[in-house]
């Protein structure tokens, strides 16, 4: 089946702007994970959904950061007011109910100028 | 808080070799310890895990082994093959959380 699917695959824009980042994750899957990774180092978790509802949104930096996943399926993350300092992969990723393993997608490069 | 300690950061080894990856946890209620491949310009994915009530696991040329005690957990290859050339992240889970802290990762490179 359809793995973890995200758009756009590569984000240009300038300091100051919006962006909206979009997963969709496995079809029936619960769970839903954002990570950011900065080059050479691990995936940094920044928010994870369960249903609709965040469960745990302890890594967002700041509150330029948000995120919603309103009918429990795709999620948007938006980052408002850009900085250089954002400019990182962005990583989705999606689990089954009960289920340990989390499948990513192929992120989101997002570069800030 | 929570952290994850990842060591070496590269590592080269010949075919046919066995490569070792060590990752040490600081949360003690970490019960899941999952290590993910990344190849460059892809995606991570899953390779083998371990609960924290078991030992060791191995699948085929891939095994973990967990120390709870010592809270550390390490990755085997053995018989490397190129293939087996990525970045190799481990990372830990809280038992009443779902996120995953990952270490910084370790790039291996398996020459022929």
């Amino acid at each position: 089946g359809a793995g973890v699917s995200q758009t756009p695959s590569n984000k240009v824009t300038e300091k100051g702007k919006y962006v909206e980042l979009r997963c969709d994750p496995i079809s029936g899957h619960t769970a839903l994970y954002w990570y950011r990774q900065s080059l050479g180092q691990g995936p940094e978790f920044l928010i994870y959904f369960q249903g609709t509802g965040a469960a745990d949104d302890s890594g967002l930096p700041n509150d330029r950061f948000f995120a919603v996943r309103p009918e429990g399926s795709v999620s948007t993350l938006k980052i408002q007011r850009t900085e250089r300092g954002d400019s990182a992969v962005y990583l989705c990723a999606s689990s089954r109910q009960g289920g340990n393993e989390q499948f990513f997608g192929p992120g989101t490069r997002l570069t800030v100028l | 808080g929570e952290n994850v300690e990842q060591h070496p950061s590269t590592l080269s080894v010949q075919e046919g070799d066995s490569a070792v990856i060590k990752c040490t946890y600081s949360d003690s209620a970490s019960n899941y310890f999952p290590w993910y491949k990344q190849e460059l310009g892809k995606r991570p994915q899953l390779i083998i895990d371990i609960r924290s009530n078991v030992g060791e696991k191995k699948d085929q040329r891939i095994a973990v082994t967990l120390n709870k005690t010592a809270k550390h957990f390490s990755l085997h290859i053995t018989e490397t093959q190129p293939e087996d050339s990525a970045v190799y992240f481990c990372a830990a889970r809280r038992y009443n959380t779902d996120k995953l802290i990952f270490g910084t990762g370790t790039r291996l490179q398996v020459f022929p």
